[in-house]
C-alpha cells in the first residue's frame, strides 16, 4: 500500500498476555518509528529504527517492551505480561532518513 | 514528562471566529512541527518551521516559530468545520529523529 499499515486495528487481551502489534512502513523508508499516545494525550516516543538496529530504545517504559526489525522493513511491538496501564493506542511512523514522519491509523490495545 | 506544553487544552468556538494555539517550552529545538489528528486515524504533518522567528502560511493558518526556538504558534482564521480536530505540535532536538509531541489542543467549531 501507499501508506503505513499497522496491524491489527484493534487488540483486546487480558492482563498477564504477551502481545505483538505489527507496522508495516512505506516501501523505501528508512527509519521507522514507534510511538504510545494515551487518552487525550499527545504521542510519547518509544523506539525508532534506522535499518534493522534500534538507534535510541530511551522511550520504552520498562523491560517488558521491546521491538524488532530483523530486515529492515517491518517492525513488530512486543509487550510481554500486559498490565491495564499498557493500554493506548500505538502509533508507527516511518520516514527517510531525516524527512517527514509518515503515520500510520495505529492499533488500540486494551488490556482488561 | 511533557516537555511541549500547548495551550489551552480544549477550544470550542464558532464557524467564523478565530483562534490561536500556543506551544511552549523551555527546551530548544532544531526544529517544530505541527499535526492535526482525527479520531482514530495517526497525526498528520501541517506544517514544519525550522529558522527561529520563521512565520509560515497555509491557506486560513499561519504558524511562528519563536525567536528562541522555544515556542511556536497556530493561528487559525475564520475557523470552519472542517478544522475541527486534534491540533499537535512536535519538537526535534538537534541529533535525533525523534519527536517530542505537546499535549495537545482539542478544537471543535460549530458551524
Amino acid at each position: 500500500g501507499a501508506g503505513v499499515s499497522q496491524t491489527p486495528s484493534n487488540k483486546v487481551t487480558e492482563k498477564g498476555k504477551y502481545v505483538e502489534l505489527r507496522c508495516d512502513p512505506i516501501s523505501g523508508h528508512t527509519a521507522l518509528y514507534w510511538y504510545r499516545q494515551s487518552l487525550g494525550q499527545g504521542p510519547e516516543f518509544l523506539i525508532y529504527f534506522q535499518g534493522t538496529g534500534a538507534a535510541d530504545d530511551s522511550g520504552l517504559p520498562n523491560d517488558r517492551f521491546f521491538a524488532v526489525r530483523p530486515e529492515g522493513s517491518v517492525s513488530t511491538l512486543k509487550i510481554q505480561r500486559t498490565e491495564r496501564g499498557d493500554s493506548a493506542v500505538y502509533l508507527c511512523a516511518s520516514s527517510s532518513q531525516g524527512g517527514i514522519q509518515y503515520f500510520g491509523a495505529g492499533t488500540r490495545l486494551s488490556v482488561l | 514528562t511533557q516537555l511541549l506544553e500547548q495551550s489551552p487544552q480544549f477550544l470550542s468556538i464558532q464557524e467564523g471566529e478565530n483562534l490561536t494555539v500556543y506551544c511552549n517550552s523551555s527546551s530548544v529545538f532544531s526544529s517544530l512541527q505541527w499535526y492535526r489528528q482525527e479520531p482514530g486515524e495517526g497525526p498528520v504533518l501541517l506544517v514544519t518551521v525550522v529558522t527561529g522567528g520563521e512565520v509560515k502560511k497555509l491557506k486560513r493558518l499561519t504558524f511562528q516559530f519563536g525567536d528562541a526556538r522555544k515556542d511556536s504558534s497556530l493561528h487559525i482564521t475564520a475557523a470552519q468545520p472542517g478544522d475541527t480536530g486534534l491540533y499537535l505540535c512536535a519538537g526535534r532536538r538537534y541529533n535525533t529523529d525523534k519527536l517530542i509531541f505537546g499535549t495537545g489542543t482539542r478544537l471543535q467549531v460549530f458551524p
